[in-house]
């Protein structure tokens, strides 16, 4: 079955700084990649998908993500993240079939 | 642009009791999910629906969940009998074909059960 392992928790990064939030996923296949961010009381924002072809995806926000099949990782980063990037991040897996697997999440503070 | 929407933004309720959550998903979109995520914990799978029926379900989704679609725009999931496990927010999402393809989330329903 298909899962999705976030290794951080909780990352903390300065305002400027660059940022990197670490997926891992499970499939047998080539699985379909997804980040959604959720700010506090709010629902999920996708922020960029991984089907197929180019490697290195970009999204909104600012954000990119690169899909390595060697090391089964879908990472996503930001060269400058800014204070309103604070929020909670989440990969998910979806195996062409209907359901999505979610990790648990990173929440990312920003500091000043 | 389109967007899932859901009501009600926020549900009280008391254990034992049915509740009905809503969803409109996107017009032209043909599959649908409910999701739920409990407070400081990852979101869920719960369940898929296309063709006016069930095509996936987690084991979350026991006797006491159900989905319907009564009419072309809504999307509703019923807890017969809620529990105070069943405290989370809810999700519902709609994609225009099967999962493989990008899900759009509504804003949620929390639902509260005291």
């Amino acid at each position: 079955a298909q899962s999705v392992t976030q290794p951080d928790i909780h990352i903390t990064v300065s305002e400027g700084a660059s940022l990197e939030l670490r997926c891992n996923y499970s499939y047998g296949a080539t699985p379909y990649l997804f980040w959604y961010v959720q700010s506090p009381g709010q629902g999920l924002q996708l922020l960029l998908k991984y089907f197929s072809g180019d490697t290195l995806v970009q999204g909104i926000k600012g954000f990119e993500a690169e899909f390595k099949r060697s090391q089964s990782s879908f990472n996503l980063r930001k060269p400058s993240v800014h204070w309103s990037d604070a929020a909670e991040y989440f990969c998910a897996v979806g195996a062409g079939r209907s359901d999505m697997r979610f990790g648990a999440g990173t929440r990312l503070t920003v500091k000043p | 642009e389109p967007e899932v929407t859901q009501t009600p933004s926020h549900q009280v309720t008391q254990m034992g009791q049915e509740v009905i959550l809503r969803c409109v998903p996107i017009s032209n979109h043909l599959y649908f999910y409910w999701y739920r995520q409990i407070l400081g914990q990852k979101v869920e799978f719960l369940v898929s629906f296309y063709n006016n029926e069930i095509s996936e379900k987690s084991e979350i989704f026991d006797d006491q969940f159900s989905v319907e679609r009564p009419d072309g725009s809504n999307f509703t999931l019923k807890i017969r009998s809620t529990k105070l496990e069943d405290s989370a927010m809810y999700f519902c999402a709609s994609s225009a074909r099967d999962g493989s393809y990008e899900q759009y989330f509504g804003p949620g329903t929390r639902l509260t059960v005291t």
